[in-house]
């Protein structure tokens, strides 16, 4: 089972947007809206930034969206703060025999 | 406090095998999917399986498929993944996930416990 590819990694600079893309095929990304987006700092779990594509869960800074186009799904990160710094992982329903699967991650680092 | 808290992990050798629990507080249980996710050291996130809110609906990564077997327990608010034949593959945290949606499954986990570790070794 493949995972979604994500870029490995990605950095930018405090103020700045940065977008996190997460590409899959039709069978996953391309054919639902069942894409969502976690932060995961070091030794920490996974905390969910962004569900269904583009909701955010209460709680979750306006900064954090989401967006879907074709088979690519993106997380996009507006005015970067330091504790951005993290990894990111999208996950998405798949007609595969997994029916959930994970990107690969990217590692974003704030300069 | 809403709130999932993992045990059952620990050091085991190939082939043998060991039962996951998570209890959840804070939140009707059974109102919610669960799902188990599992982090190799050094590795990304791997989704390994859901239960729905009632117990009917199970799937499985294909990973798993066969050895390991999830069930919950709704009074007493409790998960379960029974891990059989292991492989050291199967060494990770795993961490068990709150769905986010009332009585479906998005793969939206809005509350993780802290992972309990499993490693696989002779």
């Amino acid at each position: 089972q493949s995972a979604l590819t994500q870029p490995a990694s990605l950095s930018g600079s405090p103020g700045q947007s940065i977008t996190i893309s997460c590409t899959g095929t039709s069978s996953d990304v391309g054919g639902y809206n069942y894409v969502s987006w976690y932060q995961q700092h070091p030794g920490k779990a996974p905390k969910l930034m962004i569900y269904d594509v583009s909701h955010r869960p209460s709680g979750v800074s306006h900064r954090f969206s989401g967006s879907k186009s074709g088979n690519t799904a993106s997380l996009t990160i507006s005015g970067l703060q330091a504790e951005d710094e993290a990894n990111y992982f999208c996950i998405s329903y798949t007609t595969n025999s997994t029916p959930w699967v994970f990107g690969g991650g990217t590692k974003l680092t704030v300069l | 406090e809403v709130q999932l808290v993992e045990s059952g992990g620990g050091l085991e050798q190939p082939g043998r095998s060991l039962r996951l629990s998570c209890v959840g507080s804070g939140f009707t249980f059974d109102d919610y999917a669960m799902h188990w996710v599992r982090e190799a050291p050094g590795k990304g996130l791997e989704w390994v399986s859901f239960i729905s809110w009632t117990g009917g609906s199970i799937a499985y990564a294909d990973s798993v498929k066969g050895r390991f077997t999830i069930s919950r327990d709704n009074a007493k608010n409790s998960l379960y993944l029974q891990m059989n034949s292991l492989r050291t593959e199967d060494t990770a945290l795993y961490y068990c996930a709150k769905d986010i949606k009332l009585g479906a499954t998005r793969g939206a986990f809005d509350i993780w416990g802290q992972g309990t570790m499993v490693t696989v070794s002779s």
